[in-house]
């Protein structure tokens, strides 16, 4: 498989500006995860999907985050308006549900977001 | 409730040394303990887990050792290499299946 893949793999953009961060997960897996890792606040989640619905949003920082999964393969999650302090880098994973197992979350390369 | 406390935030050790990264929790409604290993430039990778029910797991040079009523795990490396160094984070997951990461440290061993 070829894991979790994310697009782009960086994004320069100006204030003001949208942004479109693109995830396929693993084939197969009934979760995707979006978190944003910085210097100042390490890994948080954002929001995660359980078969394509959102489950939890509570991690999305303000309105102009927003994430939607329309299909089993495909997810984004957008900024409208961008802002310089959403500068991050934006991880996707997804895990696969497997009864009275653990599960494992694995982890896309990341999109490196700069908001100039 | 829900923070994992990780320490030391940075370590340097030796080749052939034993690198050890701890971990503290307040939420007993955690059930499960992944250790993630990130190089930069990379998302991070899980390393190794283990339940509460286990006290200590053991995957070739890696360890973790968990204890319960402390509410404390670790993660032990044994025979460090050069190899090894890249970040490390501690996680705890809820029922709902939500990972709260501790705050990383960075190994360096040193060749």
């Amino acid at each position: 498989d070829a894991g979790v893949i994310q697009s782009p793999r960086h994004e320069v953009t100006e204030m003001g500006q949208e942004v479109t961060l693109r995830c396929k997960p693993i084939s197969g897996h009934d979760y995707l995860f979006w978190y944003r890792q910085t210097m100042m606040r390490g890994l948080e989640l954002l929001i995660y999907f359980n078969n394509n619905v959102p489950i939890d949003d509570s991690g999305m920082p303000e309105d102009r985050f927003s994430a939607k999964m329309p299909n089993a393969s495909f997810s984004t999650l957008k900024i409208q308006p961008s802002e310089p302090r959403d500068s991050a880098v934006y991880f996707c994973a997804s895990s696969l549900t497997l009864t009275r197992r653990v599960d494992t979350q694995y982890f896309g390369p990341g999109t490196r977001l700069t908001v100039l | 409730q829900q923070q994992v406390k990780q320490s030391p935030q940075s370590l340097i050790v030796q080749k052939g040394g034993i690198s050890i990264i701890n971990c503290a929790y307040e939420n007993t409604a955690f059930d499960y303990f992944p250790w993630y290993q990130q190089f930069p430039g990379k998302g991070p990778a899980l390393l190794i887990a283990i339940r509460p029910d286990v006290s200590e797991k053991k995957e070739g040079r890696f360890t973790i050792s968990f204890n319960k009523s402390a509410k404390q795990f670790s993660l032990h490396i044994m025979d460090s290499q050069p190899g090894d160094s890249a970040t490390y984070f501690c996680a705890a997951r809820d029922s709902a299946r939500q990972l709260t990461f501790g705050s990383g440290t960075q190994l360096t061993v040193l060749p």
